[in-house]
């Protein structure tokens, strides 16, 4: 099955710095990438997501980068807000009959005022 | 929209009791997951439904875990007995198929389990 690694584990930035997060997956097969944020005691929210004929995807401070052939994709967050504060994770899926996804062991992303 | 809808919210029993949380997914979504999510083991896929029809229950830890969809509307997730390494926050996600491609998972609050 799909195994999918996320580093780092915790990340700490200075408010206005980026942060990249990335993650690496093992099934070729996988073609559809999504980012979660979960704030403290909520629930994991979609922030953004990248389809396999895709290389990169932006949505203001938020950006998502795919390396098929190396099989990781990244995200990044640009101009680092406190409000930016929470555990992230990765995904991946496949198309076909078990339409699952796979997440990463997620990332703390602490940033500093 | 009013979103996944996961009940109760918290709940707090003792070994050994039954403990039954509750989900409504989206309306129309026709893909329902159980995740659990600890400290140590991350967000875990516990099983999904496709129309109601389990297709994956793998990640169900053993028996004593059951799930169940008697409709489109409707799921529920059933630890007998539970045992305090039950005690996690549960999500339920649900989610729309469209041909081949996958879909976005949209979760509900989560069900904070503690088991004493």
């Amino acid at each position: 099955g799909e195994n999918v690694e996320q580093h780092p584990s915790t990340l700490s930035v200075q408010e206005g710095d980026s942060a990249v997060i990335k993650c690496t997956y093992s099934d070729s097969a996988s073609n559809y990438f999504p980012w979660y944020k979960q704030e403290l005691g909520k629930r994991p929210q979609l922030i953004i997501d990248i389809r396999s004929n895709v290389g990169e995807k932006k949505d203001q401070r938020i950006a998502v980068t795919l390396n098929k052939t190396a099989k990781h994709f990244s995200l990044h967050i640009t101009e680092t807000q406190p409000e930016d504060s929470a555990v992230y994770f990765c995904a991946a899926g496949t198309s076909g009959s078990a339409r699952q996804l796979t997440f990463g062991s997620g990332t703390q992303l602490t940033v500093l005022p | 929209d009013a979103g996944v809808i996961q009940s109760p919210r918290h709940e707090v029993t003792e070994m050994g009791q039954e403990v039954t949380l509750r989900c409504k997914p989206i309306s129309g979504h026709d893909y329902l997951f159980w995740y659990r999510q600890t400290m140590m083991r991350g967000l875990e896929l516990l099983i999904y439904f496709n129309n109601n029809v389990p297709i994956d229950d793998s990640g169900m830890p053993e028996d004593r875990f059951s799930a169940k969809m008697p409709n489109a509307s409707f799921s529920t997730l059933k630890i007998q007995p539970s045992e305090p390494r039950d005690s996690a926050v549960y999500f339920c996600a649900s989610s729309l198929s469209g041909g081949a491609r996958v879909k976005t998972q949209y979760f509900g609050p989560g069900t904070r389990l503690l088991v004493l």
